[in-house]
């Protein structure tokens, strides 16, 4: 298995442009997390799925921030207009159900000049 | 809300020592507590799940320990090697809810 893989890994941008995060959950993983990773406030949780469907999306900055699970293997997590705040690394993971272990990718770092 | 704490911040050993990583979390509501690795510049490595009915875990030359009813967990780590050098971090998963609550981690650092 390919463990859960996101792109790109590294994304600089300039204040203002749209970013959009990619994700591919591990196949049949039912559950699907955004998290985002800074040194002032560690890890936090953005959104979470559940069969492809919304379940808590809470963690989400502001209206700024969208994501979508179009499919059981893609989802995307896009950033208008970006902030340089908003620099960060963004982790997806996926779980075979909201209950189980939490498996990572590897991360995107995020840039915003 | 739950928060969760991990001490020491950061820890230097020398490499064969024994060592004890901690993890505190304000609710004991909790429906299992799982212990992560990140190497630096890398994701997270789900080391050991700990569900709340169970009270270790043990994978290899690391064991973790979850008192629920303190709200704290430990992960032991044996005979420490270079390699073994990374962030550990500590998630809590609150009963209700599907999320993690992770800590901030503990660097440590094994020197040769």
């Amino acid at each position: 298995d390919a463990g859960v893989i996101q792109s790109p890994r590294h994304e600089v941008t300039e204040m203002g442009q749209e970013v959009t995060l990619r994700c591919k959950p591990i196949s049949g993983h039912n559950s699907l997390f955004w998290y985002r990773q800074t040194m002032m406030r560690g890890l936090e949780l953005l959104i979470y799925f559940n069969n492809n469907v919304p379940i808590d999306d809470s963690g989400m900055p502001e209206d700024r921030f969208s994501a979508k699970m179009p499919n059981a293997s893609f989802s995307t997590l896009k950033i208008q207009p970006s902030e340089p705040r908003d620099s960060a690394v963004y982790f997806c993971a996926s779980s075979l159900t909201p209950r189980d272990e939490q498996f990572f990718g590897p991360g995107t770092r995020l840039t915003v000049l | 809300k739950q928060e969760v704490t991990q001490i020491p911040a950061a820890l230097s050993v020398p490499e064969g020592e024994n060592l004890v990583l901690n993890c505190s979390f304000t609710d004991s509501a909790i429906y299992n507590l799982q212990w992560f690795r990140q190497d630096p510049g890398k994701g997270l490595t789900s080391l050991l799940l700990i569900q709340s009915s169970q009270r270790e875990q043990t994978s290899g030359r690391l064991n973790a320990s979850l008192d629920k009813s303190s709200g704290r967990s430990t992960l032991y780590i044996a005979a420490s090697q270079p390699g073994d050098s990374a962030t550990y971090l500590c998630a809590v998963q609150s009963t209700g809810y599907s999320t993690l609550t992770f800590g901030k981690g503990t660097m440590l650092l094994v020197s040769p």
